[in-house]
């Protein structure tokens, strides 16, 4: 199993630009989230799905988009990157939205936003 | 006031030291905590649940204090491999899905 995967590793993007960061988990997990981390805020979410076909937003949703067509994808849309976008994003994955899941978290994306 | 709470550290101790970090939470019907351990520029990854009053797990002890609001996560003989950031992690509803309200973290470095 190569668990939760996620590219590209390190990014940089100019103000306005869009981007999409993958995400992929050969679990046959049903949950899958997104998250950045920001210095000395913790991880925030951003969007989650629960199955295929359905996704909600989360805390932090503004200026970001997702899909999730297939079990094992979840890609992370930024539509108009933005500084404040400037971020680490990992995207988590359990076999349930139940609470008591263990989430997997992928390796991270460093964004960086000029 | 944030709802997960943590001193940021960081904790420097000598190797074999005892070492505890305490965090609060204000969502007073939280039911499953967690600590997760995240070395730097990784994934955070699982280190203990806690479900009931408390949790053991080799050198890790979580104990949590449901009246006062707060978890705390104890570590003996501290190793070299320790160092590292420590997030506490309450879980909660969030509409369909779940919601991991995530501590900044507390940064623990063990030292020869």
């Amino acid at each position: 199993n190569a668990g939760v995967t996620q590219t590209p590793k390190f990014q940089v993007l100019k103000t306005g630009q869009s981007m999409t960061l993958q995400c992929a988990q050969d679990m046959n997990h049903e949950y899958m989230s997104w998250y950045r981390q920001d210095p000395g805020m913790g991880l925030r979410l951003i969007h989650y799905s629960v199955g295929a076909g359905i996704t909600d937003q989360g805390e932090v949703p503004n200026g970001y988009n997702v899909s999730r067509s297939t079990t094992e994808d979840f890609p992370l849309r930024l539509l108009s990157a933005a500084p404040s976008q400037t971020s680490v994003y990992f995207c988590a994955s359990s076999y349930t939205s139940s609470f008591r899941e263990t989430q997997y978290f992928g390796p991270g994306t460093r964004l960086l936003v000029l | 006031r944030k709802e997960v709470e943590q001193d940021p550290g960081p904790f420097n101790v000598p190797e074999g030291a005892t070492v505890a970090f305490n965090c609060t939470y204000s969502n007073s019907a939280s039911q499953s905590f967690f600590w997760y351990r995240q070395d730097c520029r990784k994934e955070p990854k699982l280190l203990m649940s806690v479900y009931s009053s408390g949790n053991e797990d080799g050198r890790f002890t979580a104990q949590l204090n449901r009246a006062s609001q707060y978890i705390s996560l104890l570590i003996r003989d501290s190793k070299l491999s320790d160092s590292a950031t420590y997030l506490c992690v309450v879980p909660a509803r969030y509409n369909a899905g779940n919601m991991l309200t995530f501590g900044g973290g507390t940064r623990l470095m063990v030292k020869p």
